[in-house]
């Protein structure tokens, strides 16, 4: 079964560290996605891809960047962690001929 | 700009219905999704819609009137595993999602 997943689950960092995200997909989608959900607010797009080389910034991508290598991956990395990024991390995937996005199963990531 | 607005917190009862409603105003409307995430969980897809009307998938119904700026999501003979947050998102251009802050609904037996 295609499917999406997210490594590590859980992340604990010291701020000023660089740290990367992962996100893989089999689903073969073009389209991929990084949200943040924070208490109080909705979720919020960081970064998303509509294909390989292809990257744009969202809502709150400052401090965040991510690359864009081959269709399955889109690896999510903040270059210097701040208290701020604290924060459960979804990827998610989708087309533009489908309806929805599929979400990861979450990173909770604490920068301290 | 995009602007949701949904109720913080519902309660209902087992076997009961609960109607979550959702306004909003936006400038590209392109759909209107709802969203269910149980704690700790990713969020998962239940309803879309585009027209105008009510669109029904067994226990769980979407309405939506794009004059108003409306939806709503019902949900039928409720059951404790329907205890969750309901997102409301908007669909801006053709792929982009803008989530409400959701709405935590309580069953209670």
């Amino acid at each position: 079964d295609a499917e999406i997943t997210q490594s590590p689950r859980h992340k604990i960092t010291e701020t000023g560290r660089q740290v990367t995200l992962a996100c893989h997909q089999t689903w073969n989608h073009n389209n991929m996605f990084w949200y943040r959900q924070d208490l109080g607010h909705g979720l919020r797009l960081i970064h998303y891809s509509y294909g390989v080389q292809d990257t744009n910034k969202g809502e709150v991508s400052d401090g965040y960047s991510v690359s864009r290598s081959n269709t399955e991956d889109l690896p999510l990395t903040l270059e210097s962690a701040a208290s701020s990024q604290t924060s459960v991390y979804f990827c998610a995937t989708g087309n533009s001929d489908t309806d929805t996005q599929y979400f990861g199963p979450g990173t909770r990531l604490t920068v301290l | 700009g995009q602007n949701i607005d949904q109720p913080t917190e519902m309660t209902a009862t087992e076997g009961a219905i609960v109607q979550i409603n959702c306004t909003y105003q936006t400038s590209g409307f392109n759909g209107l999704f709802w969203y269910q995430q149980h704690a700790g969980e990713a969020p998962t897809f239940l309803s879309y819609n585009v027209l105008d009307g009510l669109e029904e998938k067994g226990r769980f119904s979407s309405f939506l009137s794009r004059s108003k700026g409306y939806s709503y999501l019902l949900l039928k003979e409720l059951q404790m595993k329907d205890s969750a947050s309901y997102l409301c998102v908007l669909r801006e251009g053709t792929d982009k999602l803008i989530f409400g802050t959701g709405t935590r609904l309580q069953v209670f037996p």
